[in-house]
């Protein structure tokens, strides 16, 4: 089946850096989404791309959808302390089928 | 997210023994599904449910089962729980046919341990 490949596996960071991750498909994908999953809770969605080369920013945080559809890139400025957690990212090739990275693990140090 | 629910939250049980984990919903979604969560694979989709009474088999279905006869409610169950479904299990629902297009919501997930 299809898979994604996160990178960083985890990462520790000083709070005030910016932060990359990104995530790599050997299939490509319709759709590219960001989720946060802070300890002991489900994943929020963060971020959703929907074309190619597309651009979106919510507050610090800025997702990519690459141009060959078979990457994205997340990326926090600023880290604070609450940006703690995991960071997933999942595609969707179509109708109700969707792959889930194996994830990031963000600390930051204050 | 208090529109759904994941119930018990932590549970330790015996090889072999039959366990059910209840998800509920006040969303009136009509998608609902079970993922679980293990170390080095990301969530992986184990059932999911289009409406009541209609389910389908996710990518690690193998040793669970599902029922939904209520639009709120989808029950997951390991008929005889085995130490490698010792996982961390999350219910999501959505409302969007194109479901991936607009994201899930999680519940908080159950801890379950099998020993």
């Amino acid at each position: 089946g299809q898979q994604l490949n996160q990178s960083p596996q985890s990462m520790f960071i000083q709070e005030g850096e910016d932060v990359s991750m990104n995530c790599t498909s050997s299939s490509i994908f319709n759709t590219w989404l960001w989720y946060k999953q802070d300890p002991g809770e489900g994943p929020v969605l963060l971020i959703a791309l929907y074309k190619a080369g597309e651009l979106t920013s919510n507050g610090r945080l800025t997702a990519q959808f690459g141009i060959t559809r078979k990457d994205s890139f997340l990326n926090i400025s600023a880290s604070i302390p609450s940006d703690v957690g995991i960071y997933f990212c999942a595609g969707s090739g179509g109708y109700q089928k969707v792959t889930f990275g194996t994830g990031t693990k963000l600390q930051v140090i204050p | 997210d208090a529109g759904i629910t994941q119930s018990p939250r932590h549970k330790v049980t015996e090889t072999g023994t039959p366990v059910t984990l209840r998800c509920h919903q006040t969303e009136n979604h009509r998608y609902m599904y079970w993922y679980r969560q293990d170390p080095g694979h990301g969530l992986r989709l184990i059932h999911y449910s289009y409406g009541v009474k209609d389910t389908d088999k996710g990518e690690v279905s193998d040793g669970y089962s599902v029922s939904r006869s209520k639009t709120e409610d989808f029950l997951l169950t390991l008929e005889s729980a085995t130490s490698s479904q010792t996982s961390v299990y999350f219910c999501a629902i959505t409302d969007r046919e194109v479901l991936a297009n607009y994201g899930y919501t999680f519940g908080s997930g159950t801890r379950l341990t099998v020993v």
